[in-house]
Formats: structure tokens, C-alpha cells, sequence
């Protein structure tokens, strides 16, 4: 069965203070690996898709990077706007393209 | 210019009572999708409709009946509702050649 873990649970930082958040994952084979971030009350905000080890992408603070085994989503010197929930999610090759989350980092950052 | 909306946004109910939880689209994607999310924050896969066909029926009691009368449209009905059906259902859809899905802003369902 697919398992994703990501980890902290929640994550306080300072403005400015840059950190990473892992997501860990157990596939038989895996077709995307997606970073969504949540705010409270609303629906996950789609932020990357990666597909193979050695991939990065970034978008302003963030950057995330993919191994076989774990994704890492950096925040470099990050703002109070970034505070959110971080939803890592897996889709696994010959699946009906079903997302199976994890159970996200509540990332706040204090001004 | 909303791109997945649900309807509606609250639903508070007596234990027991059906209710329904509605669904649209306006990003011309072919595969919609219900997730439940519930109060640790997993969410969690319920349904899937493809070009308004059944793709996805992961283990949910049969209380729970999806409908898609076009591809812009994916509503959720529930039957018999029970306590433990409270939760945020989040509606989302995608294109079939794109994996990325796009998803509502939820409905908080409350059951008393």
C-alpha cells in the first residue's frame, strides 16, 4: 500500500529563517510527486509536480527537489505569508490517477 | 472566473437526514474527483469521474453516491448521515493528459 510521511508535523520559524520540509514515500512505482500548500478554510493550492530523482523546481521561496525515495520542499528566507499547511502527494505508475497524501507540515513564520 | 466551486461552502445536519454536496468545473478538465479530509488533515481519495464515467470507487459505504451528469459536473449525495461522515469533502479536477488537480475551496460538513 502506497505510504506518504512527511515530517515536521509543524514547523515555526522566524522571517528569514530557512528550513526544509521532508516527505517521505513507499511506491511500487511512481508517476508524480506533487507539493500543495493549504490555507486555512480553503482548498490545496497546486504548487509543483516532480516526476524523476534529480528533479528540482522552484517558484519564488520555494524550491523542491525529488530522490527515490523523498522529496525535500525548501523555503529560503521565508515571509509570514508563507504560513500554511505543506500537502506532499503521491501517484503511483498504472494507477487511476488518484492522490494519496500525506499528512502535511503546518509551516508558520513570525514577523 | 472560479475554476472548481462547491455548494455549499457550510452543511450542518441531523444525524440521519440525506443531503447532497454539489460540484462544478469551468477549466474543461475530463476527470473530476471527491476527497474527504478529515480532522487530522488527511485527505483522502472517495471518487473519480472520467469523461462522466466511474473510475476510482475506493472503500466508502455505499451511503455515499456519486453523480456526474456532464464532465463540468460532479455532485455527492449521502445517505443516512452519521457522525462520523463529518469532515471537509474537496471536490477537484484535472485534464487526462496533465497530473495536476485542481481542487475547490471545500465543503465543511457537520453532522449533530
Amino acid at each position: 500500500e502506497d505510504q506518504v510521511t512527511q515530517s515536521p508535523e509543524a514547523l515555526r520559524l522566524q522571517e528569514g529563517e530557512s528550513s526544509s520540509l521532508n516527505c517521505s514515500y513507499t511506491v511500487s512505482g511512481l508517476r508524480g510527486l506533487f507539493w500543495y500548500r493549504q490555507d486555512p478554510g480553503k482548498g490545496p493550492e497546486f504548487l509543483f509536480t516532480l516526476y524523476s530523482a534529480g528533479e528540482e523546481k522552484e517558484k519564488e521561496r520555494l524550491k523542491a527537489t525529488l530522490t527515490k525515495k523523498e522529496s525535500f520542499l525548501h523555503i529560503t528566507a521565508p515571509k509570514p505569508e508563507d504560513s500554511a499547511t505543506y500537502l506532499c502527494a503521491v501517484q503511483e505508475a498504472g494507477s487511476a490517477r488518484q492522490l494519496t497524501f500525506g499528512s502535511g507540515t503546518q509551516l508558520t513564520v513570525l514577523p | 472566473d472560479t475554476a472548481v466551486s462547491q455548494t455549499p461552502k457550510y452543511l450542518v445536519t441531523q444525524m440521519g437526514n440525506d443531503k447532497s454536496i454539489k460540484c462544478e468545473q469551468n477549466l474543461g478538465h475530463d476527470t473530476m474527483y471527491w476527497y474527504k479530509q478529515d480532522s487530522k488533515k488527511f485527505l483522502k481519495i472517495m471518487f473519480s469521474y472520467n469523461n462522466k464515467e466511474l473510475i476510482i470507487n475506493e472503500t466508502v459505504p455505499n451511503r455515499f453516491s456519486p453523480k456526474s451528469p456532464d464532465k463540468a459536473h460532479l455532485n455527492l449525495h449521502i445517505n443516512s448521515l452519521e457522525l462520523g461522515d463529518s469532515a471537509v469533502y474537496f471536490c477537484a479536477s484535472s485534464q487526462v493528459l496533465s497530473n495536476e488537480q485542481f481542487f475547490g475551496p471545500g465543503t465543511r460538513l457537520t453532522v449533530l
